[in-house]
Order: C-alpha cells, then structure tokens, then sequence
C-alpha cells in the first residue's frame, strides 16, 4: 500500500506566478489535510477536505489559496499570485473514516517544498 | 485543544531510553494524548496515542500520569535515526467538526554517538 504522495517535491515559482501542490492520499482514505511549515517554524493547520467537500478551512489565508478535493483525482492545493512569504513546505495528510473508537491517526507525505523568487 | 508544554531540546546517548517529558495540565476527559515526530525534513510520523492507560507500540512506549496532566514517551533504545522534532498533541479522538492537529513547537531530541 504505498503511502502519501505528493508532487511536486520541489516548486519553483516568481512571484505573481500560480503554485498548485498535488496531494494523492493513501488507498481507501477519504480524509485530506493541508499543513504549511514556515522556514524555522512549527506546522500549522491550513485546511481538512473529504471528498467534494471542505470540512474545516479555519488555517486557510483569507486570498490567493483555495483546496479542492475532487471524487476523482488528487487533492489540489492552488496558490495565486505567490509572494515570497508563501515559500515553505507543504505537507499533505490523510486518514480513513473515523472508526467508532474515534481515533484517526493521519499519514504524512512527504511535503512539497515551495520556493518563490 | 488542550495547550501543551514541552522542552525545547533534548539529548540522549545512543543505545539508552529517551524519556520524552509533556505537561498538558488542561486536558479534558475526553482528549487523547498523541505523539509524532519530525525527522529533518520529512513528513510527520505517528508514533503512539494513549487516553489514560499506558500503552506500548513497536515505537515507543508511552506513561500518562494518573491525573492526566502529564505524560511521557519513552523511546527504549534510542538510535541516531531517532534524532527529530518530537511533537505532543492533545485532542478530542473524533475531533468533532475538524480533525486537525494543532503542532506546538515539539522538542529536539539529538542522539548522540
């Protein structure tokens, strides 16, 4: 069962330019979780998407970022008009329903990092 | 959430237990203790989630005090690929509306040859 993909690794974009990270989550996982790691800093909680549906954006800014998570297909984390602020690592989870014992521990990719000139 | 407190660095002889100290003085009853980890620019690992039990994993072994205010992960015999950002994270099991993870600011811990 692979794991967590995310592509591209590495992303070069200038500024003003579009960013989109591509996130495939685990096999029979329906639960999708964006994460941004600011150079030197923690991991912050950006957006939890289900299939077609945002569930939690509450991490999200406010402009140039949107998350979708089609019935088909990657999740797609989209980036407009990137600023130098917005280079950092991006990490993709996902987990599967939760179970009735509540407990969904979330699988990491292993990041997209995102660099703006 | 529960807010949690961890010590910024750690060091640990290669081959000895790592014990992994976390103070989370306002956990709820119904909030998990979580732990993983951050291996140098890597994704986040899980390693172990306890509600008040002790509980034991291929990975570590983690000890919740009887109060639930504190808690400790123990990795048995550390070696150097054990050396990451080790994050504590309380939260609902569910997580009601979102089941996001809140990261603190975790604890280095550097094994050393």
């Amino acid at each position: 069962n692979a794991g967590v993909m995310q592509n591209p690794r590495h992303l070069v974009r200038r500024r003003g330019q579009e960013a989109r990270l591509r996130c495939s989550p685990m096999k029979g996982h329906s639960h999708v979780y964006w994460y941004r790691q600011l150079p030197e800093e923690g991991l912050k909680f950006m957006v939890y998407l289900q299939k077609e549906n945002i569930i939690d954006e509450s991490g999200m800014p406010k402009e140039r970022f949107s998350a979708e998570f089609p019935k088909e297909g990657p999740s797609i984390l989209r980036i407009q008009q990137v600023v130098r602020g917005d280079s950092a690592a991006y990490f993709c989870a996902s987990s599967p329903t939760v179970g009735l014992a509540g407990h969904n521990e979330q699988f990491f990719g292993p990041g997209t990092r995102l660099t703006v000139l | 959430d529960a807010k949690t407190t961890q010590p910024t660095s750690m060091d640990c002889a290669e081959g000895r237990a790592a014990n992994l100290p976390c103070n989370h003085s306002t956990i709820s009853g119904n909030e998990y203790v979580y732990w993983y980890r951050q291996i140098h620019s890597q994704g986040p690992q899980y390693i172990i989630h306890g509600l008040k039990n002790n509980e034991t994993n291929e990975m570590a072994s983690l000890i919740i005090t009887e109060d639930r205010k504190s808690s400790t992960l123990i990795l048995p015999h550390a070696t150097l690929r054990d050396t990451a950002v080790y994050y504590c994270i309380v939260r609902v099991a569910r997580g009601g509306a979102t089941n996001k993870l809140i990261f603190g600011t975790g604890t280095l811990l550097a094994v050393q040859p």
